[in-house]
Parts: structure tokens; C-alpha cells; sequence
């Protein structure tokens, strides 16, 4: 199925670091969502964009919506051994109903 | 204000035996779809219910289907069922507006097809 072009793949940080990911698309989306699942559960929403260029925060998250509509980024400052997760990307191609998703950035926070 | 709800939480079916899966949307949604997440992949689409009518439908057969009740809440029904529909399949809830939408998932249901 279609996916979005989620990096990296995977990241082994150190607590306290900082994280950065993002996720390209083919296509122009007018909507950028940010989740976290952990194992066993849901995707839990995080941050949602509307608007090329808008920067949004959520605690120590914060997320941005490229200008261009093609991509969207993820920042994850001083992390912490909760963070530990998959985050995906995801959003509806133009008229569409669908969310298409990310292949997630695997997180493991070293304490 | 109760999340999106999804029953059951896990079960074990036979290949060529049938499945429903239930889910209660987020209170004030009228809008569900239904996503297939297979083991370290991301969510894939299923299709969408509105109305009480299917309105978009992703690359899955019709061994795939499913209904929306006046309540809004719905079923994903597998016929038929395959090794391979072994799976996570999650419900997600929205709102439908032109503007600003959100999907929010439940915890979803373990299939698993032996």
C-alpha cells in the first residue's frame, strides 16, 4: 500500500537528547498529523498542522508543516525513557478521505 | 468524554472462518474508518464509513466489508479469512468538516488467523 517516506528508521538516543524526524510525500497534503504507538496499543495523536509553514508545540514536542505541503517534521526535545515508541507521520492526499502513514521512526530512549 | 471503543481486544480465528469487529466512535464523531496494521508496518486504509454509507474504500477485497449504524458506531466484517489477515485493525473517529480534521484510533483488535 501507499506510504509516506518516514526518517530515519530507527534511533538509539541517549536521555536527555534531542530528537529530530521527518516524513516526505509525492503529493501536496493540507493536513500533517504526528502519533506515537507503543506496543500492544493505538496510534496516540500528538500534534495535528493545517497550514503550510505552521509550527506547533505539545510540551516538549513540536512539529512543523513544510512549506512546500510535501513534508512535515517532528522534534522531540530532552527526552525522556517514555518517549520510548513508534511515531508515525500520516495525512489525506488532496480529495481523499483516506490517511496515508508513515513506515515510523522507531524511538529507544538509553537511560 | 469516552475515547474511540473497539471490541473485541483479541481473538484467534480459524482460515476460511468469518469476523466481525465492533467499534464506538469518540463521542460527537459521526465519522469511522477502519485501518489494517500489519507487524512493523504503518496503518494501512480500509475504508471509510459515513452516513451510514461506505465512502471511500482502500486496495482491500471484498472479502472486506462493513457497516455504520445510525449511532454511528460500526463493524468491519472478514470473510473468508486468510493467513495473512492476521493483523492489528484499529477504528479511528473523526468529525466530518471541511476544515481541520482529525482521526482518532482505539486501541484496536488482534486478529489472528491460524
Amino acid at each position: 500500500g501507499q506510504q509516506l517516506n518516514q526518517s530515519p528508521q530507527s534511533m538509539f538516543i541517549q536521555e536527555g537528547e534531542d530528537v529530530s524526524m521527518n516524513c516526505t510525500s509525492s503529493s501536496i497534503f493540507n493536513t500533517w498529523l504526528w502519533y506515537k504507538q507503543e506496543p500492544g496499543e493505538g496510534p496516540v495523536l500528538l500534534i495535528a498542522l493545517y497550514k503550510a509553514g505552521e509550527l506547533t508545540s505539545n510540551g516538549r514536542l513540536t512539529a512543523q508543516f513544510g512549506i512546500t505541503r510535501k513534508d512535515s517534521f517532528l522534534n522531540i526535545s530532552a527526552s525522556i525513557p517514555s518517549d520510548v515508541g513508534i511515531y508515525f507521520c500520516a495525512g489525506p492526499p488532496l480529495g481523499t478521505y483516506k490517511y496515508i502513514f508513515g513506515t515510523g521512526t522507531r524511538l529507544k530512549v538509553l537511560a | 468524554d469516552a475515547g474511540v471503543t473497539q471490541s473485541p481486544t483479541h481473538l484467534i480465528k480459524t482460515r476460511g472462518q468469518q469476523v466481525t469487529l465492533r467499534c464506538s466512535p469518540k463521542s460527537g464523531h459521526d465519522t469511522v474508518s477502519w485501518y489494517q496494521q500489519a507487524l512493523g508496518q504503518g496503518p494501512q486504509f480500509i475504508f471509510q464509513y459515513y452516513e451510514e454509507e461506505e465512502r471511500q474504500r482502500g486496495n482491500f477485497p471484498d472479502r472486506f466489508s462493513g457497516h455504520q449504524f445510525p449511532n454511528y458506531s460500526s463493524e468491519l466484517n472478514v470473510n473468508a479469512l486468510l493467513l495473512g489477515d492476521s493483523a492489528l485493525y484499529l477504528c479511528a473517529s473523526s468529525l466530518d468538516q471541511a476544515v481541520r480534521n482529525t482521526i482518532y484510533f482505539g486501541e484496536g483488535s488482534w486478529l489472528t488467523v491460524v
